[in-house]
């Protein structure tokens, strides 16, 4: 069965230093891999996306992320925190083929930042 | 549309009550989900929508919920008898079609609170 693993519930750091969010997934093909931005109150804003073009994915705000098919993984990072990146990031997984009515969310994880 | 749009964006209710939320997707896009995401939870999928048809209704949580979409645009979702669990923010989300490299586009939700 496909799903998605957001390795992290709860991640804080500090103002300047790096950011890393895990997400792992499972999926009989390469799928494509999406990570959202939910700041409080607000509706999912799209970071970056991979489908299957180049493996590591630019995003907006200084976020990148890379797929790599042989860890399943799919790992959201940022240089340097601004504490405006504080917000709740989900990874989301769409199969290849098959049913994508249901589109596969990780549980998302909390990002807090110190000042 | 520009975006996707819901409506209300907020609704209080009294328990028993019934309330239509309403969702405006992206103009020409036939793919379109609800999902419900309770205070600190992540989301929950509720039912997606290609076209006018529901092929997936398998997240909606009781028969008091029902949803609909006329024209392969605007959704409701309708959810009779209200009860206080069912307090949360519904989001609705849209995308071009169901190939799997299309980015999902989300409302900034409507929020519900049955009291």
């Amino acid at each position: 069965a496909q799903s998605v693993t957001q390795l992290d519930s709860h991640v804080s750091v500090s103002e300047g230093t790096p950011v890393l969010l895990r997400c792992n997934y499972s999926s009989s093909y390469s799928p494509s891999l999406f990570w959202y931005v939910q700041h409080p109150n607000k509706g999912l804003q799209l970071l970056l996306k991979y489908t299957s073009a180049a493996t590591l994915v630019k995003g907006i705000n200084g976020f990148e992320a890379e797929f790599k098919k042989s860890e399943t993984s799919f790992h959201l990072t940022k240089p340097s925190a601004h504490m405006s990146d504080a917000a709740e990031y989900f990874c989301v997984v769409i199969p290849y083929g098959g049913s994508q009515g249901n589109l596969i969310f990780g549980k998302g994880t909390k990002l807090s930042v110190k000042p | 549309g520009a975006g996707v749009s819901q409506s209300p964006s907020n609704k209080v209710t009294e328990k028993g009550k019934d309330v239509e939320l309403r969702c405006d997707p992206i103009s020409g896009h036939t793919a379109l989900y609800w999902y419900r995401q309770s205070l600190g939870q992540g989301l929950e999928f509720l039912i997606y929508f290609q076209g006018n048809s529901a092929p997936d209704k398998s997240g909606l949580p009781s028969d008091r919920f029902s949803a609909e979409r006329t024209g392969g645009s605007v959704s409701t979702l309708t959810i009779q008898r209200t009860q206080q669990e069912d307090s949360a923010v519904y989001l609705c989300a849209s995308r071009m079609d169901r190939s799997s490299g299309n980015t999902i586009y989300f409302g900034e939700g409507s929020w519900l609170t049955v009291v």
